[in-house]
């Protein structure tokens, strides 16, 4: 597998509490992704990054932010946490479009009571 | 916007039975991917599919594109207890930096 870690693995946070999510991977590769995975909804991408502070929208961007500074770590921050955002945060990293093939990490559950 | 569907949801075989799952998008894909991810893990990439009516098999596993690149299949022949967990197919739209996953297909081998 691809080095990509998640940190923290789990975390537990209240409503309208901030919140960070690291990713970091040391393959190098160009693109990296942030999905939320919910029963019956599978993977759902939340923001993704084309290159060192460069990132756009995913399907289900509201209340989340990413930060890219460099190429080897992917921030996703939770502004002000809902119950909504409850959920497995899976980051993803890949080499080129249209090739492209996503290396995931092990995930980061977080529950936001 | 694109979306990617995927039945069914749930597929509970006998050993030893085969199995399929299908994708469908809702517009014309440049690629699909599949990928497998067991339960408590994470996803795990098996295959691309980039031409019309392509076919790749990976021992049991038989992948297909169709013909008009919005449909795709996955076919394990003969399942086994090492096949059990969620399939899910990714499509990828024409100048597009990002994949669209389906929701993905659970699978249960009963020994």
């Amino acid at each position: 597998d691809a080095g990509i870690t998640q940190s923290p693995r789990h975390k537990v946070t209240e409503t309208g509490t901030p919140v960070t999510l690291r990713c970091h991977q040391t393959e190098n590769h160009r693109y990296m992704y942030w999905y939320r995975q919910d029963p019956g909804h599978g993977l759902r991408l939340i923001h993704y990054s084309y290159g060192v502070k460069d990132t756009d929208k995913g399907e289900v961007s509201d209340g989340y932010s990413v930060s890219r500074s460099k190429t080897e770590d992917f921030l996703l921050t939770l502004e002000s946490a809902t119950s909504s955002q409850t959920s497995v945060y899976f980051c993803a990293s890949g080499t080129q479009r249209g090739y492209n093939e996503q290396f995931f990490g092990p995930g980061t559950r977080l529950t936001v009571l | 916007g694109q979306q990617v569907m995927q039945i069914p949801q749930y597929q509970h075989v006998q050993e030893g039975e085969d199995f399929t799952t299908y994708c469908n998008s809702s517009t014309t894909l440049s690629n699909i991917q599949w990928y497998k991810q067991r339960p408590g893990g994470h996803p795990v990439f098996l295959i691309q599919l980039v031409k019309s009516g392509e076919v790749k098999k990976q021992k049991r596993l038989t992948f297909q594109f169709g013909e008009a690149k919005k449909n795709s299949s996955l076919h394990i022949t003969a399942t086994q207890t090492t096949d059990v967990g969620t399939y899910f197919c990714a499509g990828e739209e024409t100048s597009y930096d990002k994949v669209i996953f389906g929701p993905g297909t659970s699978l249960s081998v009963i020994p």
